[in-house]
């Protein structure tokens, strides 16, 4: 499975644009990149999935370069309700199982 | 619609008693997950239903854990002789998964369990 390295953590303030990067050097040819955010006392909930270039919905973007070794999550102007842990994972979603493979993720914090 | 429910959600017990764990999944949901997560890790893969069958359950850390599905809806993990390092949040997550197609788990609130 293709491992990903983020930041532990992350700092911002209401009103600004976050952007995580994930690195996955190893993602193999039928893998997508998923984010997941994960609030305090509550399951993670999918935000967005892309497989190459960007993915846009009404809660973020993902930018996935040509060689899709990497790729940034943007969250526009965040407020404080988008403290939280985000995790990206790399697989396959066509897969047999499908299991989701975590790693440690970015614990955001949005100040006021 | 109802989302992934999960029961109790506070489980407290005694080292070496039996506990079991409810997952109410999505309906019309075929793939069921339990997944652990330990204080500030990332959840940890244990077993996967795949309708009644337990289609994966390389995850589950060993025979003390043992999970059902018996009518391919609602699941129960159980755990037997309980130990201080089983204490976790216990997260259930269902999908419709069909094969070729990418697929979107969703999660339930979890069971947090503590062995004393």
């Amino acid at each position: 499975l293709a491992k990903t390295t983020q930041p532990i953590s992350m700092d911002s303030y209401e009103g600004q644009e976050v952007n995580i990067t994930c690195s996955h050097n190893n993602i193999a040819t039928n893998d997508y990149i998923t984010w997941y955010q994960q609030f305090p006392s509550q399951g993670p909930r999918f935000i967005i999935q892309g497989y190459k270039t960007k993915v846009t919905n009404e809660v973020a973007s993902l930018f996935i370069p040509a060689d899709r070794k990497s790729s940034t999550l943007s969250l526009p102007r965040v407020s404080l309700s988008d403290t939280a842990v985000y995790y990206c994972l790399v697989g396959d979603p066509g897969g047999a199982g499908n299991m989701l493979t975590f790693g440690g993720g970015t614990r955001l914090m949005v100040k006021p | 619609g109802a989302g992934v429910s999960q029961t109790p959600s506070n489980k407290v017990t005694e080292k070496g008693k039996y506990v079991e764990l409810r997952c109410d999944p999505i309906s019309g949901h075929t793939a069921l997950y339990w997944y652990r997560q330990s204080l500030g890790q990332g959840p940890e893969f244990l077993i996967y239903f795949q309708g009644t069958g337990a289609a994966d359950d390389s995850g589950l850390p060993n025979d003390r854990f043992f999970a059902v599905r018996p009518e391919g809806s609602v699941s129960t993990l159980k755990i037997q002789r309980t130990e201080r390092g089983d204490s976790a949040v216990y997260l259930c997550a269902s999908s419709k998964w069909d094969r070729g197609h990418t697929d979107t788990q969703y999660f339930g609130p979890g069971t947090r369990l503590t062995v004393l």
